[in-house]
């Protein structure tokens, strides 16, 4: 069985960072794309990066390009999502997601999601 | 970049309706369309990709059609436990663009 757990988020003031992790089970990760896709309360599903399955390639949506890097270790089966720069529209239900195949694909396994607050 | 607009953003349904959303990409996206459901609280779950093909598991009142820029999620009688926010994605190449949502209340 496919498993996503998030971590690493909680409340931090705008202009600081956050170090999210999605540590992945039941599934050949380096053979999957990932996906970190967010929603702010109340609202719909944001897409906000992607990594190919070895890491080659990766996307950002332009509201975090520049202040968010996602990055995969295949070793540990772990995606990443560094946020710097928080701002205080950050704020959302943070999932990471996988993809059906080795490069951008549909998401077919989703994480339950780490909160992350931007407020001083 | 590809806008995907979901229409309506809401409706109001019976039990028993057939209730269809729409979906327009800005550009061509192929066949390259995933719908998902999402219910309060809870993640989204994959209903259709590739436009029409149903995920496993997911009852057969679910259809989708559509190719290059226009596309439907068809539920063909809802059902009680239908009742949600629909969401599609378009996932031909980054941005991996999701639609609006489309919220389906009871009437």
């Amino acid at each position: 069985e496919v498993q996503l757990v998030e971590s690493g988020g909680g409340l931090v003031q705008p202009g600081g960072s956050l170090r999210l992790s999605c540590a992945a089970s039941g599934v050949t990760f380096s053979s999957y794309a990932m996906t970190w896709v967010r929603q702010a309360p109340g609202k719909g599903l944001e897409w906000v990066s992607s990594v190919s399955g070895d890491g080659a390639y990766t996307d950002y949506a332009d509201s975090v390009k520049g202040r968010f890097t996602i990055s995969r270790d295949n070793s540990k089966n772990t995606l990443y999502l560094q946020m710097d720069s928080l701002r205080v529209d950050d704020t959302a239900l943070y999932h990471c997601a996988k993809g059906s195949g080795i490069h951008y694909s549909r998401i077919d396994y989703w994480g339950q999601g780490v909160l992350v607050t931007v407020s001083s | 970049d590809i806008q995907m607009t979901q229409s309506p953003s809401s409706l109001s349904a019976s039990v028993g309706d057939r209730v269809i959303i729409t979906c327009r990409a800005s550009q061509g996206v192929s066949h390259y369309v995933a719908w998902f459901q999402q219910k309060p609280g809870k993640v989204p779950k994959l209903l259709i990709y590739a436009a029409s093909t149903l995920q496993s598991g997911v009852p057969s009142r679910f259809s989708g059609s559509g190719s290059g820029t226009d596309f439907t999620l068809t539920i063909s009688s809802l059902q009680p436990e239908d009742f949600a926010t629909y969401y599609c994605q378009k996932y031909d190449r980054a941005p991996l663009t999701f639609g609006g949502g489309t919220k389906v209340e009871i009437k």
